[in-house]
């Protein structure tokens, strides 16, 4: 079974500028989520999708982050601008979705954004 | 608001013996409970899980424990292996709006010494 897949590994951009991050989750996974982790702290949830619906974006800054996952599948998250305190790694995971009983999350190995 | 708590950041242990990782969480709604380990430069990797209903789930040299009345839980490693050297997240569950929300604690890194 092919893992979380994402890209770019690492991206190095000054603050202001615009970033983007891909992802495809495990076949057949129905969840999708983004996480922010920040040197030192656990991974914290940007945004959740189930299929191609948006179930939780309370934690994810609006005004310069913003996510989709198209026909359900692959996902792109964007900032724009960056700001200085965004660096950190990006990570995404993916769960199968069985309604009544929780699934453990599968992690791609992240990307690293650096801001000047 | 921290809901999940993991107050060790860094344990070292002699390879062999136990390793005893803690977690505590503050919602009583979390019903499920699961460790990762994560190595550097890799995204974390599922290790083992819990449900709200059971007290232990065993897995190898990996069993977790968790203390309901107490919000505490616990990750023993027998024994420790070189291997096993990375961060370990404990993260918590709750269900909302038909699917889970995962909250992480801050990670224990682990060192195991040959």
């Amino acid at each position: 079974e092919a893992g979380v897949a994402q890209s770019p590994r690492y991206k190095i951009i000054e603050k202001r500028q615009s970033v983007a991050f891909w992802c495809n989750p495990i076949s057949g996974h129905a969840t999708l989520y983004w996480y922010q982790q920040i040197l030192g702290q656990g991974p914290k949830l940007l945004i959740q999708f189930q299929n191609n619906g948006v179930v939780d974006d309370s934690q994810l800054p609006k005004d310069r982050f913003s996510a989709e996952r198209l026909k359900g599948v692959d996902s792109t998250l964007k900032i724009q601008p960056a700001k200085l305190e965004d660096s950190a790694v990006y990570l995404c995971a993916s769960s199968s979705l069985d309604r009544g009983s929780n699934q453990p999350q599968h992690f791609g190995d992240g990307t690293r954004l650096s801001i000047l | 608001d921290q809901q999940v708590k993991q107050n060790s950041p860094s344990l070292s242990v002699q390879e062999g013996r136990i390793s005893i990782l803690n977690c505590d969480y503050t919602n009583s709604m979390f019903d499920y409970f699961l460790w990762y380990k994560k190595y550097p430069a890799e995204g974390p990797t599922f290790l083992i899980s819990i449900s709200s209903i059971k007290d232990k789930n065993e897995d190898g040299r990996f069993t977790v424990f968790l203390n309901k009345s107490a919000k505490h839980l616990s990750l023993h490693i027998v024994p420790s292996q070189p291997g096993d050297s990375a961060v370990y997240f404990c993260a918590a569950s709750a269900p909302t709006s038909g699917t889970y929300k995962y909250i992480f604690g801050t990670g224990t890194r682990l060192k195991v010494l040959a």
